[in-house]
């Protein structure tokens, strides 16, 4: 079966400026997962999708970043404006559903540097 | 508030070497622990532990869930350069199934 695809796959720009990163995932998959990793950490949720909806954007900076999930399927994450913090790896990820027994599967990430 | 953490953070370790990767975690409504590989890319799921399911082995990788001490280990044994990666351990809790990582043990395998 095909992966959780993303794009782009790096991305550099400067603070202040804005950003998007779309993600497709698995066809089926009715859980979708963003996530920030900063280098040297674990994998930091910011939103969680079940089909359109949103479960958790507790961790969601709501000033700047924001996500949609149109139809259910694929998802756009933004930041607007970007600041030097926001310097990561976002992966997305899908599953199948909330009680599927093997997780989540990952998508390859987004590298962003903002300078 | 959900925590995660792993011990050691990072380790090094020679081939053939047998290394216990530690996991421990505080969340409400405990459904999983999930086990991850992160080489350079995207972490790869290894195994999934539940209140049903608290043994899981796959090669020369397995992995225990002790509910009572809300912790989990991970072992590897006759290790290869191969196994080089950074583990992560997820934790699940409440229905949501959000998952909480802790920071993940960096394993470096020595010829």
């Amino acid at each position: 079966e095909a992966g959780v695809a993303q794009s782009p796959r790096y991305k550099i720009i400067e603070k202040r400026q804005s950003v998007a990163f779309w993600c497709n995932p698995i066809s089926g998959h009715a859980t979708l997962y963003w996530y920030q990793q900063i280098l040297g950490q674990g994998p930091k949720l910011l939103i969680q999708f079940q089909n359109n909806g949103v479960v958790d954007d507790s961790q969601l900076p709501k000033d700047r970043f924001s996500a949609e999930r149109l139809k259910g399927v694929d998802s756009t994450l933004k930041i607007q404006p970007a600041k030097l913090e926001d310097s990561a790896v976002y992966l997305c990820a899908s599953r199948a559903g909330t009680r599927a027994i093997r997780g989540q599967y990952f998508g390859p990430g987004t590298r962003l540097t903002v300078l | 508030e959900d925590k995660v953490v792993q011990s050691p953070l990072s380790l090094v370790v020679h081939e053939g070497d047998t290394v216990t990767l530690n996991c421990s975690y505080e969340v409400t409504n405990f459904r999983s622990l999930l086990w991850y590989k992160q080489e350079k890319k995207a972490p790869t799921f290894l195994f999934m532990l539940t209140s049903s399911g608290i043994e899981k082995k796959s090669g020369r990788l397995s992995s225990i869930l002790d509910k009572k001490e809300l912790s989990s280990i991970l072992n590897i044994t006759a290790t290869q350069t191969g196994d080089s990666a950074i583990y992560l351990c997820a934790v699940g809790g409440n229905y949501g199934q959000n998952f909480v990582f802790g920071p993940g043990t960096r394993l470096s395998v020595l010829p």
